[in-house]
């Protein structure tokens, strides 16, 4: 069975602190993918970034990084010198192929609230 | 701008109403979901369509009926619902199902707040 533990419910930190979410996947498929989602306070789903599981090279993407780590299971997800608008729920999500398909395992989320 | 939009953003129903949330994904996509998102709890997916056929319906109540008329549209008919079907329903799209690359990324809409009373 696939899992995704988000173990942190809820962060706070202070505009320009830097915050990092962790995400700790669990799945017996050899080929998978791996996602985080942002979700405002609207209720949209906005897609941030997909890794597959061959490929463990650290992603920047602004002030957005990712650190995946398969000996660890672990996919964490950092922002650097945060903002007010990045207050959201994010979500960890798991694809694979075990059931057939292409379905999302979702943890349950994180909720981040960056304060000035 | 989302390429998954639904309608209504916000629905109040009574149990004994009939009603439908409505979603159409301007991407060009052959896959439809419905996810429900309740408090506390991990988004569930319901129902899964490829090319306009369901192909997954995971022990949904027969009180959500979905339907997908096109690869763009997809409803989920609302009949005798109750107070505990209170959530957030997301509609998502991807190019396929089995897909690898970009085809794997599932797409979400803004979500119909639904309320039951």
């Amino acid at each position: 069975a696939q899992k995704v533990t988000q173990a942190q419910t809820e962060i706070s930190v202070v505009e320009k602190e830097d915050v990092t979410l962790d995400c700790v996947y669990e799945t017996r498929d050899t080929t998978y993918y791996l996602f985080w989602y942002k979700q405002p306070p609207s209720g949209e789903l906005v897609f941030l970034i997909r890794r597959n599981s061959f490929d463990e090279q650290n992603e920047i993407s602004g002030r957005y990084s990712w650190n995946f780590q398969k000996s660890t299971s672990s996919f964490n997800f950092t922002i650097t010198a945060s903002q007010v608008v990045d207050s959201a729920v994010y979500f960890c999500a798991l694809s694979g192929f075990t059931g057939g398909g292409n379905k999302l395992t979702f943890g349950t989320g994180t909720q981040l609230k960056v304060e000035l | 701008e989302t390429g998954v939009t639904q309608t209504p953003r916000h629905l109040v129903m009574g149990m004994t109403n009939k009603k439908s949330l409505k979603c159409e994904q301007h991407l060009g996509h052959n896959a439809m979901y419905w996810y429900k998102q309740s408090a506390k709890k991990p988004l569930e997916l319901m129902f899964v369509y490829s090319l306009e056929e369901r192909v997954e319906n995971n022990s949904v109540p027969s009180r959500f009926s979905p339907e997908c008329p096109n690869s763009s549209h997809l409803f989920l008919h609302l009949h005798t619902l109750q107070p505990e079907d209170s959530a957030l329903y997301l509609c998502a799209s991807s190019q396929d199902l089995t897909g690898h690359g970009s085809g794997n990324t599932i797409y979400f809409g803004e979500g119909s707040w639904l309320t039951v009373v």
